[in-house]
């Protein structure tokens, strides 16, 4: 199957400061890329959706400028946390997808941990 | 938005015992509904995925089911493993937007 990998796997930083997570597909070309932010034993959460050249696009109550996503390319997309806080400690997963309504392939997520 | 809830959120069932989680999903649009399965500190894996135009699919020990009318869709596993044990997310996808809605999870124990 596809692969998808994301860089750091894991991050530790201080509050205040702002850290970016890559999101890769190795073998195949995203039209698409989702961020998702899962806390211990919950769901996870659709942050974004982020088309390759366009703006992306973020669901209610993900604020836009503190979480910013990059679809430079049709196999990279970043997620940057601004201003980290301990809220902002999370487990976070991006996926991808190459046509609309099918599979999405998931990384291995990145967990942040703001001190 | 979709709003996807699952039932049960804990399930614990003996090996060789069949297993069922069930989803609900509000928007009638939804017509891709995918299940992963994620193991402790793992990204989620599609197991199986089913179409709005299609009632029930199968694959070897897993089947899902979808009803439209009633916007349900289920999982079923049969004759679990302990190798089965993870957690279970359902989801529901709208339109060609291809933006996943998942539910909160079935935490799937399997005892030997």
């Amino acid at each position: 199957g596809a692969v998808v990998s994301q860089h750091p796997s894991w991050v530790i930083c201080k509050s205040g400061t702002s850290v970016k997570i890559e999101c890769r597909s190795l073998d195949f070309q995203a039209t698409t890329m989702f961020w998702y932010r899962q806390f211990p034993k919950q769901s996870l959460m659709l942050m974004a959706t982020s088309n390759e050249g366009s703006k992306a696009t973020y669901e209610q109550g993900v604020e836009k400028d503190k979480f910013l996503i990059n679809h430079a390319s049709l196999t990279l997309s970043t997620l940057t946390v601004t201003s980290a806080h301990p809220e902002d400690s999370s487990f976070y997963i991006c996926s991808a997808s190459g046509t609309p309504n099918s599979e999405q392939y998931f990384g291995p997520g990145t967990r942040l941990t703001v001190t | 938005g979709e709003n996807v809830e699952q039932h049960p959120s804990t399930l614990s069932v003996q090996e060789g015992d069949s297993a069922v989680i069930k989803c609900t999903y509000s928007d009638s649009a939804s017509n891709y509904f995918p299940w992963y399965k994620q193991e402790l500190g793992k990204r989620p894996q599609l197991i199986i995925d089913i179409r709005s135009n299609v009632g029930e699919k199968k694959d070897q020990r897993i089947a899902v089911t979808l009803n439209k009318t009633a916007k349900h869709f289920s999982l079923h596993i049969t004759e679990t493993q302990p190798e089965d044990s993870a957690v279970y997310f359902c989801a529901a996808s709208i339109g060609n937007f291809n933006k996943f809605y998942f539910g909160s999870g079935t935490k799937l124990n399997v005892k030997p």
